[in-house]
């Protein structure tokens, strides 16, 4: 019973290069979302999306890209890395909304130097 | 921008002892989570309080939900090691369409 999938757990980057997180889950869930969590500043909503094709900005977007080709995968891309963009990104599902319980991933730590 | 704060931000106590963490807003909420993270894991679900005054118990921890839906609190009794941990508490915002915003979270640390 996987759940929701992170890879990678951690992950460093130089400024400047780009790289892809991936997730996975295998609860057929129509909403999943990408939050960042900073020291201080609990959990963050990057991006979201209600099914397949359908994505859609969370409250820090910038820098960021998503797609949701299929229910099960919704990969984060970086596109040009930052120091600002340091933290621990957890991927998390729910069965239909964003305000329903939802099932996260263990998290990629990401350090950009 | 709406807030959820939480307090307080650290606590460590030792076991056996009870201790109370706050989360408090100016928003409405038409439901409010309680999250548990351990190191190096994701935040997994506690429970969900919806109506307001409503008070949910899961073995030593009671959790309550104000009757204005604004804030709410979590009672741990008699703490032990195991609690020990990242406590998050998340609110659906009412006329947001269930914006779902977190806390800063409470890390918890009981002594043996």
């Amino acid at each position: 019973n996987a759940g929701v999938t992170q890879t990678p757990k951690f992950q460093v980057l130089k400024t400047g290069q780009s790289m892809t997180l991936q997730c996975a889950q295998d609860m057929n869930h129509e909403y999943m979302s990408w939050y960042r969590q900073d020291p201080g500043m609990g959990l963050r909503l990057i991006h979201y999306s209600v099914g397949a094709g359908i994505t859609d900005q969370g409250e820090v977007p910038n820098g960021y890209n998503v797609s949701r080709s299929t229910t099960e995968d919704f990969p984060l891309r970086l596109l040009s890395a930052a120091p600002s963009q340091t933290s621990v990104y957890f991927c998390a599902s729910s069965y239909s909304s964003r305000n329903e319980k939802l099932f996260f991933g263990s998290g990629t730590q990401l350090s950009v130097l | 921008t709406q807030l959820l704060e939480q307090s307080p931000q650290f606590l460590s106590i030792q076991e056996g002892e009870n201790l109370t963490v706050y989360c408090n807003s100016s928003s409405v909420f038409s439901s409010l989570q309680w999250y548990r993270q351990e190191p190096g894991e994701g935040p997994v679900l506690l429970v969900t309080v919806v109506t307001g005054g409503e008070v949910k118990k899961l073995k030593r921890l009671t959790f309550q939900f104000g009757d204005a839906r604004k804030d709410s609190s979590l009672h741990i009794t008699a703490a032990q090691p195991g609690d020990t941990g990242l406590y998050l508490c998340a609110g659906a915002v009412s006329n947001q369409g269930g914006k779902l915003i977190f806390g800063q979270g409470t890390e918890l640390s009981v002594k043996p």
